[in-house]
């Protein structure tokens, strides 16, 4: 059972280069959202989404798209990438009840230089 | 809006000392509560949740009760091991269903 996968796991990228984070999972969970991690800011939303084709932003949206044409993909897009969004980027998904677990990928590490 | 906080680490304590980590919430309605926990070069996953007043979660010799007069949800555990070192993190879901995060604590138990 795969649960959430992410790629990549590292990945370095010049100032201004763009770039796709990856997430996938194989749950049918309808809810699935991006955060980044930062050192004592713990985890901030970026953006989420409750169902294919349906997306909102979280606490930290600008500088980040995000689609979900399917409900088992939910790419998170960097257009212009700029050092302040070196970070780890975490993918999550549970089932849509406010209740349920939220399962985790294993994250990606992001340096902008 | 909602909105989560957590007592500042890093926590270091010897092996078998007792364990809190305070969470403190503010939410409209009533949230769920969770505690998540991240080991070393892992994702996070999920330790214990409560989903209404006075509701006690349980995990691995972990508890955490929703106390919502206090609005308060604190992590305890009696005696913790070499292996409880990991970053927790407070967390709750409200209206909408976004799962809020805390800034995390970070335990370090020494043998």
């Amino acid at each position: 059972n795969a649960g959430v996968t992410q790629t990549p796991k590292f990945q370095v990228l010049k100032t201004g280069q763009s770039m796709t984070l990856q997430c996938a999972q194989d749950m049918n969970h309808e809810y699935m959202s991006w955060y980044r991690q930062d050192p004592g800011m713990g985890l901030r939303l970026i953006h989420y989404s409750v169902g294919a084709g349906i997306t909102d932003q979280g606490e930290v949206p600008n500088g980040y798209n995000v689609s979900r044409s399917t409900t088992e993909d939910f790419p998170l897009r960097l257009l212009l990438a700029a050092p302040s969004q070196t970070s780890v980027y975490f993918c999550a998904s549970r089932l849509r009840s406010e209740n349920t677990e939220a399962f985790f990928g294993q994250g990606t590490r992001l340096t902008v230089v | 809006g909602n909105s989560v906080t957590q007592m500042e680490g890093p926590v270091t304590l010897s092996e078998e000392a007792f364990l809190t980590i305070n969470c403190t919430y503010t939410a409209t309605g009533y949230p769920s509560l969770f505690w998540y926990v991240q080991y070393p070069g892992e994702g996070l996953q999920l330790l214990l949740k409560a989903t209404k007043a006075d509701d006690k979660g349980s995990n691995k010799g972990f508890e955490a009760t929703y106390r919502k007069e206090t609005t308060s949800f604190h992590l305890e555990k009696g005696s913790v091991q070499v292996s409880d070192s990991a970053v927790y993190f407070c967390a709750l879901t409200g209206q909408g269903g976004k799962l809020i995060f805390g800034q995390g604590t970070e335990l370090s138990v020494k043998p």
